[in-house]
């Protein structure tokens, strides 16, 4: 079974600086989906940026940014220009892409990122 | 917008009530996913279902039970709630069982268990 960590339960930036937040996972596949959710304290949660396994290059959204590492089965986010509305709990996730269990995302456990003024 | 709407946003019940927790999604997908969530231990897979009245356990299903009788809605039961599942529950859809598509949240329920 697929297992995603991550490792830091809680960090802090300050408004305008950039910020990195780990994750690695664990899986035998080859291809497969990575994600990264917002939620924020409305609780919706909400897809920040996603990454394909089999696309070398990094995945990225406006502030946000991923270094996918598939060697080391590592998948980091950074948000740089950090605003007060990025402000929320962050949770990696893992998706196969075919086959059994390809229709559920397995999550880490968060990472609570607070933004200070 | 894909809407997927839970029906209550707050619930309080006593220890032994049968308890139902509604979801609906508006986009015909046909996949729907009931997590729990809990501090420092994130999202963990209920129950899901990838068709009308079809549905699989997911990690943690002891407790719980699921209905899908219509596409667009999937319920979650307790049927005799406890303590221990005092917590946050959030339902999921997504419109395909392949690719990176999304998966679509609602907005959770916080279930308090008395």
């Amino acid at each position: 079974a697929q297992t995603v960590t991550q490792s830091q339960p809680e960090m802090s930036v300050q408004e305008a600086e950039t910020v990195t937040l780990s994750c690695t996972y664990d899986t035998s596949e080859s291809d497969y989906y990575l994600f990264w959710y917002k939620q924020p304290p409305s609780r919706q949660m909400i897809l920040v940026i996603r990454q394909e396994a089999y696309k070398q290059q990094n995945a990225t959204e406006n502030r946000f940014s991923v270094n996918f590492q598939k060697a080391a089965k590592s998948f980091s986010l950074k948000i740089s220009d950090s605003q007060l509305g990025d402000a929320a709990m962050y949770f990696c996730a893992y998706r196969n892409p075919s086959g059994a269990g390809s229709y559920q995302l397995t999550f880490g456990k968060g990472t609570k990122l607070s933004v200070i003024p | 917008d894909v809407k997927v709407t839970q029906s209550s946003r707050y619930l309080v019940k006593r220890t032994g009530e049968k308890v139902f927790l509604e979801c609906v999604q508006d986009m015909d997908h046909e996949n729907m996913f009931w997590y729990r969530q809990d501090p420092g231990l994130g999202l963990r897979l209920i129950y899901f279902s990838y068709d009308v009245k079809m549905k699989e356990k997911g990690d943690i299903p002891e407790g719980y039970s699921v209905s899908r009788e219509k596409k667009e809605r999937f319920s979650l039961i307790l049927e005799s709630a406890s303590t221990n599942q005092t917590s946050m529950y959030l339902c999921a859809s997504i419109p395909s069982p392949r690719g990176g598509t999304e998966a679509f949240f609602g907005q959770g329920t916080r279930l308090t268990v008395v």
